[in-house]
């Protein structure tokens, strides 16, 4: 099946610095990855979509500045998150499409970021 | 509206005790409908893809229904390595566009 790697799988920092996530397809190529955050015991909220080459659409209450989103290549798609907050502490979850025409999504591991 | 809704929230099994977990949705349009399994701390894992009602599709101790309004995922004879969240995804038209369920938390005791 298809394999979606998330790095790292949790990250402790304090708060005003930026953290980058990386989100990787490692048997396929993703002309399109989807971010989610998710917070306790709810689903996932979609973030924006990363396109490769292009910018990311982002979903509306979804701060473009404080969530920067590159699609650099096939394979990797970054989320950093700028000038981290308490309230940015969460869950965050990439996915990616095998087949574009397809609608089956495969999953990062996740994220968890703390932000202190 | 637009939006896919799971029940129960919680379900508790006994060890061999076959259950239903249900997902609706009001999406239009549906182009595939999509269960996944999400441990804790854990991204969600693929489970199954139904694209027309009537369908359907198993994998071990699981089988995925879906009707026009529903879905539904049945569990037989669970085990305690079933408990997880299930997580149900609708594709809306818009190819990129999906809407997620909050989920069943299963917890099946030995």
């Amino acid at each position: 099946g298809a394999v979606v790697s998330q790095h790292p799988s949790w990250v402790i920092c304090k708060s005003g610095t930026s953290v980058k996530i990386e989100c990787r397809s490692l048997d396929f190529q993703a002309t399109t990855m989807f971010w989610y955050r998710q917070f306790p015991k709810q689903s996932l909220m979609l973030m924006a979509t990363s396109n490769e080459g292009s910018k990311a659409t982002y979903e509306q209450g979804v701060e473009k500045d404080k969530f920067l989103i590159n699609h650099a290549s096939l394979t990797l798609s970054t989320l950093t998150v700028t000038s981290a907050h308490p309230e940015d502490s969460s869950f965050y979850i990439c996915s990616a499409r095998q087949r574009p025409d397809t609608g089956e999504l495969f999953f990062g591991e996740g994220s968890r970021l703390t932000v202190l | 509206e637009d939006q896919v809704t799971q029940s129960p929230e919680a379900l508790r099994l006994q060890e061999g005790e076959s259950s239903s977990l249900n997902c609706s949705y009001t999406v239009s349009g549906l182009r595939g409908l999509f269960w996944y399994r999400q441990d804790p701390g854990k991204g969600p894992e693929f489970l199954f893809t139904l694209y027309s009602a009537g369908e359907e599709k198993e994998k071990e101790r699981l089988k995925a229904t879906l009707t026009k309004k529903e879905s539904f995922l049945h569990i037989t004879a669970p085990k305690p390595e079933d408990s997880a969240t299930y997580l149900c995804a609708v594709q809306a038209p818009n190819f990129n566009k999906f809407y997620f369920g909050s989920g069943t938390k299963l917890n099946v005791k030995p």
